[in-house]
């Protein structure tokens, strides 16, 4: 199973793109790559998934290079409530493992 | 839009006792997990559940659980004699079908051993 790293904690500020990395070398072939957002306390919310290439909804943007070993999520023009942990998860079908968790911290 | 729900949503119980966390998935999901989280870690992946069996189990998930799904609905974990170290929250989630592998997450159970 692909073990996934990602930075530890970021801040920004308002209005700011926020781009948030996570690798995941092992990445086996029908593993897709799922960004969640968790609040304390709270389950981990759904933001977007991929596969490869790059995949974009109403709230975020997620690139995939050609080797899959590595994703990108990316959050436009932050808000104050975006301050949360994100976390990439990696799996297919009946197992997955998150990432370490990414403390994003948005500053007035 | 339908949601996972989990009860109860906090439990204390004392060291050695049995304890059931029940979850409800979305109606139409096929598959389901539990996830547990210790108190300022990652999110831990503890067993999948497809079929009406285990499909998967990480290392976490040894002999003291058990997963069950008694009827269309419920969807259960059952730890049988907790630990000082089970104190955590419980997150359920489930998944529609093969091809779309989005889950989705319970608000959590918070379970504290004393």
């Amino acid at each position: 199973l692909a073990k996934t790293t990602q930075p530890i904690s970021m801040d920004s500020y308002e209005g700011q793109e926020v781009n948030i990395t996570c690798s995941h070398n092992n990445i086996a072939t029908n593993d897709y790559i799922t960004w969640y957002q968790q609040f304390p306390s709270q389950g981990p919310r759904f933001i977007i998934q991929g596969y490869k290439t790059k995949v974009t909804n109403e709230v975020a943007s997620l690139f995939i290079p050609a080797d899959r070993k590595s994703s990108t999520l990316s959050l436009p023009r932050v808000s104050l409530s975006d301050t949360a942990v994100y976390y990439c998860l990696v799996g297919g079908t009946y197992k997955y493992i998150f990432g370490t968790g990414t403390r994003l911290k948005v500053l007035a | 839009e339908p949601e996972v729900t989990q009860t109860p949503s906090h439990q204390v119980t004392q060291m050695g006792q049995e304890v059931i966390l029940r979850c409800v998935p979305i109606s139409n999901h096929l598959y389901f997990y539990w996830y547990r989280q210790i108190l300022g870690q990652k999110v831990e992946f503890l067993v999948s559940f497809y079929n009406n069996e285990i499909s998967e189990k990480s290392e976490i998930f040894d002999d003291q659980f058990s997963v069950e799904r008694p009827d269309g609905s419920n969807f259960t974990l059952k730890i049988r004699s907790t630990k000082l170290e089970d104190s955590a929250m419980y997150f359920c989630a489930s998944r529609n079908r093969i091809l779309e592998e989005t889950q989705y997450f319970g608000p959590g159970t918070r379970l504290l051993v004393l």
